[in-house]
């Protein structure tokens, strides 16, 4: 049962432009969302959070994006970087005391120079 | 910086055979996660620690995995026997109420099982 969907596997992007990743979720319960950026070979790193009482949260190029009503979550990217290729993954915490992670499959950004 | 660390990194072993991974969290941090991550797919939560005790092992498939964290520190995650369909990524990852819950992943142990 797959609480947190990311249904672009992949997006390309050129150097400059905004990257847009998308995420859905199913579990009104969640109460906190994660993006997670992975490189080949290397754990997942934190990026940018958000909490379900905000509807935006900005840390530099990176701007996250709740819309409770529609269960649904973005990431934007401007500018993209060459250095920003990577995997994204969206995850969701349960709520209350519950701290496991959900995550989705991920979406694999390339930027173009 | 603080840092999750893993050991071995790569793993490759004949099916039928045990195989452990081992994970040092940060320094503190309470709960610790052991994920496995198949590829094309995002990380999926085995078990959870908060010091010595599981408090999650549902996804854990029980009849060859195991997972153990006797002082609350470091873990092991074992699996006996392995099979093919065992080959993914196995992260660690640890967290504390100081720093917001948020999870720090390792680098991961890359097991091939053939």
């Amino acid at each position: 049962d797959q609480q947190v969907k990311q249904n672009s596997p992949s997006l390309s992007v050129q150097e400059g432009r905004i990257s847009i990743l998308n995420c859905d979720y199913t579990n009104s319960m969640f109460d906190y969302f994660l993006w997670y950026k992975k490189y080949p070979a290397e754990g997942p790193t934190f990026l940018i959070s958000i909490s379900s009482i905000k509807d935006k949260n900005e840390d530099g190029r990176f701007t996250v994006f709740l819309n409770k009503s529609a269960k649904h979550l973005s990431l934007h990217i401007v500018p993209s970087q060459p250095g920003d290729s990577a995997v994204y993954f969206c995850a969701a915490r349960g709520g209350s005391n519950d701290y496991k992670l959900s995550f989705g499959a991920g979406t694999t950004v390339t930027v173009r120079a | 910086e603080a840092e999750v660390a893993q050991s071995p990194r790569y793993k490759i072993t004949e099916k039928s055979q045990a195989v452990a991974f081992w994970c040092d969290p940060i320094s503190g941090h309470a709960t610790l996660y052991w994920y496995r991550q198949i590829l094309g797919q995002g990380p999926e939560l085995l078990v959870q620690f908060q010091d010595e005790s599981v408090v999650d092992d549902s996804q854990l498939p029980k009849d060859r995995f195991s997972a153990e964290r006797l002082k609350g520190v470091d873990s092991t995650l074992k699996i006996q026997p392995a099979e093919l369909g065992d080959s993914a990524m196995y992260l660690c990852a640890s967290s504390s109420r100081l720093a917001g819950y948020e999870q720090y992943f390792g680098p991961g142990t890359r097991l091939t099982v053939t």
